[in-house]
């Protein structure tokens, strides 16, 4: 069955710092693969996307992803989290020709000033 | 602005109550799903509508109905509330998939 995981249930960074958040998936082939982020309160925006192509991609906000076959990770990375950053960021996964978006259960960011 | 609207925002039923979640675009998206948002789980697909007329189970689909009224209309329906079905609850829409989904601002049910 497909599923996608996010180990990190809570993370707390310091505002300017790094930013990591993973995500496997497990899957034979190549899923199409998304991250969305979700304000308090708010609905789903999407982040970026990985259809095919550079495995490295770039989305709003600062944020980018990388993709790693060998790995079935596709985890998401921001230089220097900001204030705004906090919230609840959600890997998704859909495989080839479903109309299934598969979700993870989330990380929640905290970000300390 | 074009998206994808959800009625009402809020709702408090009570055990045994029906209800209609009301779900429109108007961005001409072929798909549309609904999906329910519970602390520590994610978000799980109750439905999904690939296309006019059809309409398809998704993972916790028992307790619900749904109806692809046309192309911009998709409504989630319990017919007997539980305390079990108190979640966020969000319709969402995709045209390809290369141009992702685009979410709804979510219905908040408390079933009491």
């Amino acid at each position: 069955a497909q599923s996608v995981t996010q180990p990190d249930i809570h993370i707390t960074v310091s505002e300017g710092a790094s930013l990591e958040l993973r995500c496997n998936y497990s899957y034979g082939a190549t899923p199409y693969l998304f991250w969305y982020v979700q304000s308090p309160g708010q609905g789903l925006q999407l982040l970026l996307k990985y259809f095919s192509g550079d495995t490295l991609v770039q989305g709003i906000k600062g944020f980018e992803a990388e993709f790693k076959r060998s790995q079935s990770s596709f985890n998401l990375r921001k230089p220097s989290v900001h204030w705004s950053d906090a919230a609840e960021y959600f890997c998704a996964v859909v495989k080839g020709g479903s109309e299934k978006l598969v979700f993870g259960k989330g990380t929640k960011l905290t970000v300390n000033p | 602005n074009a998206g994808v609207t959800q009625t009402p925002k809020f709702q408090v039923l009570k055990t045994g109550q029906s209800m209609t979640l009301q779900c429109a675009q108007d961005m001409n998206h072929n798909s549309m799903y609904w999906y329910r948002q519970d602390p520590g789980m994610g978000l799980r697909l109750i439905y999904y509508s690939a296309s006019e007329g059809t309409t398809d189970k998704g993972e916790v689909p028992n307790g619900y109905n749904v109806s692809r009224l046309n192309k911009r209309e998709f409504s989630l329906r319990l017919e007997s509330a539980a305390p079990s079905q108190t979640s966020v609850y969000f319709c969402a829409s995709r045209y390809r998939f290369f141009y992702g989904y685009t979410f709804g601002s979510g219905t908040r049910l408390t079933v009491v």
